[in-house]
């Protein structure tokens, strides 16, 4: 198994450009979760799906969009870059997530975006 | 919503000595306690985790211990070495929000 996979590694944006940002998991797992790690912030949840057809919002939202119409997938769109999306990027999935077995969150290798 | 904080932001240690970090959270519903482990430019990955009817758990070197009432929870690793250094996050989870909340990370470093 590959894991979590996340594509590219790095990516440099200027302001108001789009962009979508890959992962992909072959794990079979159902929820999957983008987070963005900035320097003593540690890692915020952006968005987050509990199955294919199905995402909600985490803590930091704005100016992301999510999909999820296979289990495998789940990109994350900027819509329109800023320097303040300027970030480490993580996708993360889980067989579950409900409290019990099944809880660990497998992350992907990253991404690093620059927006200048 | 859930706060996690997360101290200290950076520790240093002797190889072999012991290392301690600290969380404390504000959501006393929170039942499930991960801690991760991150490598330098790799993502982060599960060590540890403890449930909230557990006080203590031990796996190797490394332990977690969690007490309700003051709503904190410490990582301890013992006779450190030197692939021990990364950056260490807690989190914080509560049954039905479907949200892990991470704290700040600790930078740790082992010095030979």
């Amino acid at each position: 198994n590959a894991g979590v996979t996340q594509t590219p590694k790095f990516q440099v944006l200027k302001t108001g450009q789009s962009m979508t940002l890959q992962c992909a998991q072959d794990m079979n797992h159902e929820y999957m979760s983008w987070y963005r790690q900035d320097p003593g912030m540690g890692l915020r949840l952006i968005h987050y799906s509990v199955g294919a057809g199905i995402t909600d919002q985490g803590e930091v939202p704005n100016g992301y969009n999510v999909s999820r119409s296979t289990t495998e997938d789940f990109p994350l769109r900027l819509l329109s870059a800023a320097p303040s999306q300027t970030s480490v990027y993580f996708c993360a999935s889980s067989s579950t997530f409900s409290g019990g077995a099944g809880n660990e969150q497998f992350f992907g290798p990253g991404t690093r975006l620059t927006v200048l | 919503g859930e706060n996690v904080e997360q101290h200290p932001s950076t520790l240093s240690v002797q190889e072999g000595d012991s290392a301690v970090i600290k969380c404390t959270y504000s959501d006393s519903a929170s039942n499930y306690f991960p801690w991760y482990k991150q490598e330098l430019g790799k993502g982060p990955q599960l060590i540890i985790d403890i449930r909230s009817n557990v006080g203590e758990k031990k796996d190797q070197r490394i332990a977690v211990t969690l007490n309700k009432t003051a709503k904190h929870f410490s990582l301890h690793i013992t006779e450190t070495q030197p692939e021990d250094s990364a950056v260490y996050f807690c989190a914080a989870f509560r049954w039905g929000a479907q949200k892990l909340v991470f704290g700040q990370g600790t930078r740790l470093t082992i010095n030979p």
